[in-house]
């Protein structure tokens, strides 16, 4: 089955950072999506990519499609405390198919 | 209130019992799903439908059923839990073609 490679698995960063995570896939995707989860909750969608090199921005957050469509990567500009959380990549190979969920990459935030 | 009501919260059970977690939506969506969420393996899919006749099997189906009831209520149970399917769930919706899924906030569930 399709499997997604999320990197870092966890990060500590110091307060005004920029952050950068990634993951990558065995196989091609046409969706990516973007989810960030806090204790307690469910995952929130925070960006949905849906062409071969989109670059889409939620304030301070930018995400990407890889060209190949085997890859995307999240990016957080001047991190704040309450960027603390983890966060999903998740790709979808076709609009029936299932959406496959890499394992997180879990941030912390030094104030 | 959430577009994507789970209920209960929270669960405690023994083994061999059987319980049903419930989940609801308002957002209108036809393709409801149920996921599982186990500390550093991500969300795996247990089960999903895409209308209320319909219902497939996802990565980890064996020991769970479930139920569309309705376009807003999809259901899922353990007939007999057991300790390793002590976990967290999720249920999600989605509107349709490609569109990004949406969450609830999660039953815990703990089988002793």
């Amino acid at each position: 089955g399709q499997q997604l490679n999320q990197s870092p698995q966890s990060m500590f960063i110091q307060e005004g950072e920029d952050v950068s995570m990634n993951c990558t896939s065995s196989s091609i995707f046409n969706t990516w999506l973007w989810y960030k989860q806090e204790p307690g909750e469910g995952p929130v969608l925070l960006i949905a990519l849906y062409k071969a090199g989109e670059l889409t921005s939620n304030g301070r957050l930018t995400a990407q499609f890889g060209i190949t469509r085997k890859d995307s990567f999240l990016n957080i500009s001047a991190s704040i405390p309450s960027d603390v959380g983890i966060y999903f990549c998740a790709g979808r190979a076709g609009g029936y198919q299932k959406v496959t969920f890499g394992t997180g990459t879990k941030l912390q935030v030094i104030p | 209130d959430a577009d994507v009501t789970q209920t209960p919260r929270n669960r405690i059970t023994k083994t061999g019992k059987r319980i049903m977690l419930e989940c609801s939506q308002t957002k209108g969506h036809d393709r409801m799903y149920w996921y599982r969420q186990d500390p550093g393996l991500g969300l795996q899919l247990i089960y999903y439908s895409f209308d209320v006749k319909d219902i497939n099997k996802g990565e980890i189906s064996d020991g769970y059923s479930v139920s569309r009831q309705a376009q807003a209520k999809f259901s899922l149970s353990l007939e007999s839990a057991i300790p390793n399917q002590t976990a967290l769930y999720f249920c999600a919706t989605s509107g349709g073609h490609n569109s990004p899924l949406h969450f609830g906030n999660g039953t815990r569930l703990t089988v002793t």
